[in-house]
């Protein structure tokens, strides 16, 4: 069983349409991270949420902490090509500096 | 924010045989982290390299099968021992704190056939 469990697992969509991933957890995080992967690299970090109830905008993405710490949402509005990829929440516990990482949404926008 | 140089990037490799892969950082860190990806999943964690001292492993994973060094501030490896099928994965290393976020390295994608 994940700690952090991500829904839904596989988005496919197409261009201009809104999309929303879910991040849940019964567990409290100090922080939450979100992270987007393409084929042959590694994780980028999209941002850091660490304040409950914390809303950030990144362009067209938006991304919500819980009021809880314990979930968190990533909302992109009128996806486009670019935003295909694999995304990853990740959790900081309270004490050291691990990561915990959801199972991962992987997104397709279709032209 | 730091730079990391991870090779190699792919790899096909015999069973039995062991694979030694490198990450190079461009600033000194204290922590850095080992992961493995398996085929379309999630990332999961290896173990923690810390410099000076024995690497700190996760549930599942032993000293034995993924020897980590880090002889300074600046570098690591991971090596992949006596390798088998079930090893194909990507294996990436990272840096980076909870609170601002991880950077990562471009990944090592190994092949075990």
């Amino acid at each position: 069983t994940q700690l952090l469990e991500q829904s839904p697992q596989f988005l496919s969509i197409q261009e201009g349409e809104n999309l929303t991933v879910y991040c849940n957890s019964s567990s409290v995080f100090s922080s939450l991270q979100w992270y987007r992967q393409e084929p042959g690299e590694g994780p980028v970090l999209l941002v850091t949420v660490v304040t409950g109830g914390e809303v950030k905008k990144l362009k067209r993405l938006t991304f919500q902490f819980g009021d809880a710490r314990k979930d968190s949402s990533l909302h992109i509005t009128a996806a486009q090509p670019g935003d295909t990829g694999l995304y990853l929440c990740a959790g900081a516990r309270a004490a050291g500096n691990k990561l915990t990482f959801g199972g991962g949404t992987r997104v397709l926008v279709k032209p | 924010s730091a730079v990391i140089s991870q090779k190699p990037s792919r790899d096909i490799c015999q069973r039995g045989t062991s694979l030694t892969i490198q990450c190079q950082v461009d600033s000194q860190v204290t922590m850095m982290f080992w992961y493995r990806q398996q085929p379309g999943q999630s990332l999961t964690l290896i173990a923690t390299a810390n410099q000076g001292s024995e690497a700190t492993y996760e549930s599942g994973f032993v000293i034995d099968k993924f020897p980590i060094s880090r002889p300074n501030l600046t570098f690591s490896t991971l090596t992949v021992s006596n390798m088998s099928p079930e090893d194909s994965s990507i294996y990436l290393c990272s840096l980076g704190t909870g609170a601002y976020g991880y950077t990562f390295g471009s990944g090592t994608r190994l092949t075990v056939v």
